[in-house]
């Protein structure tokens, strides 16, 4: 079956320091991963994604994140955390050839906090 | 291009009456999704339409709910009648790609059922 584990539910960073929120996913077949982000009282937006090719991949607002295949793992990162990167993370999987699942399965969410 | 809207953003019934969420996506796209996420758990797939047609309904946990995109414009999602289990935060989605695209999100429909 598949999923998604966040293993932290908070993380605590200061500003100007990099953040890693950690992802690890278990799926059967090739993985599509995702990033999301949450702010208060907003929808979830887009951060990035990894379909296939460079292992290294860049987002909206300075993110990244790092495929991993044998670690089957997808760390979401930034080099220098700013305050306004306070939201809730989640992290989610989709089965490559899924063929008409098109769900995704998300992790349980992290909450990063940015201290000035 | 004006993003995915729901609608109420909270709703808070008792146990036994009905409610119903909607949400218009944006235009164009074809890919609706619905999602709950229960306090303290993770998001969870309701279901999927592609136009009007109900591609995947997998994750609709009962009866008692019931989706509809008439028309392949904006849906709606009726929970009769709504169980304190129901209580949570159901996000609609949308996409043009069924298949690698990301998610536009709404803000989310908070139901709270006493």
């Amino acid at each position: 079956a598949q999923s998604v584990a966040q293993p932290e539910d908070q993380v605590n960073v200061a500003e100007g320091n990099p953040l890693t929120v950690k992802c690890t996913y278990s799926v059967s077949g090739n993985p599509y991963l995702f990033w999301y982000v949450q702010y208060p009282n907003r929808g979830l937006q887009f951060l990035l994604k990894y379909i296939t090719g460079d292992n290294l991949v860049k987002g909206s607002y300075g993110f990244e994140a790092e495929f991993n295949k044998s670690q089957t793992s997808f760390h979401l990162k930034k080099p220098s955390a700013l305050v306004s990167d306070s939201a809730l993370y989640f992290c989610a999987v989709r089965e490559f050839n899924a063929g008409n699942n098109r769900k995704l399965i998300w992790g349980l969410g992290t909450s990063l906090a940015v201290n000035p | 291009e004006a993003g995915v809207t729901q609608f109420p953003s909270h709703s808070v019934i008792e146990k036994g009456q009905t409610v119903t969420l909607r949400c218009d996506p944006i235009s164009g796209h074809d890919n609706l999704y619905w999602y709950r996420r229960v306090m303290g758990k993770e998001i969870k797939f309701l279901l999927h339409f592609v136009k009007e047609s109900k591609q995947d309904e997998s994750g609709m946990p009962n009866n008692r709910f019931l989706a509809e995109r008439t028309g392949g414009t904006y849906s709606t999602l009726k929970v009769q009648p709504a169980e304190l289990e129901d209580s949570g935060v159901y996000f609609c989605a949308s996409s043009r790609d069924r298949y690698t695209g990301e998610l536009f999100f709404g803000e989310g429909s908070r139901l709270t059922v006493l």
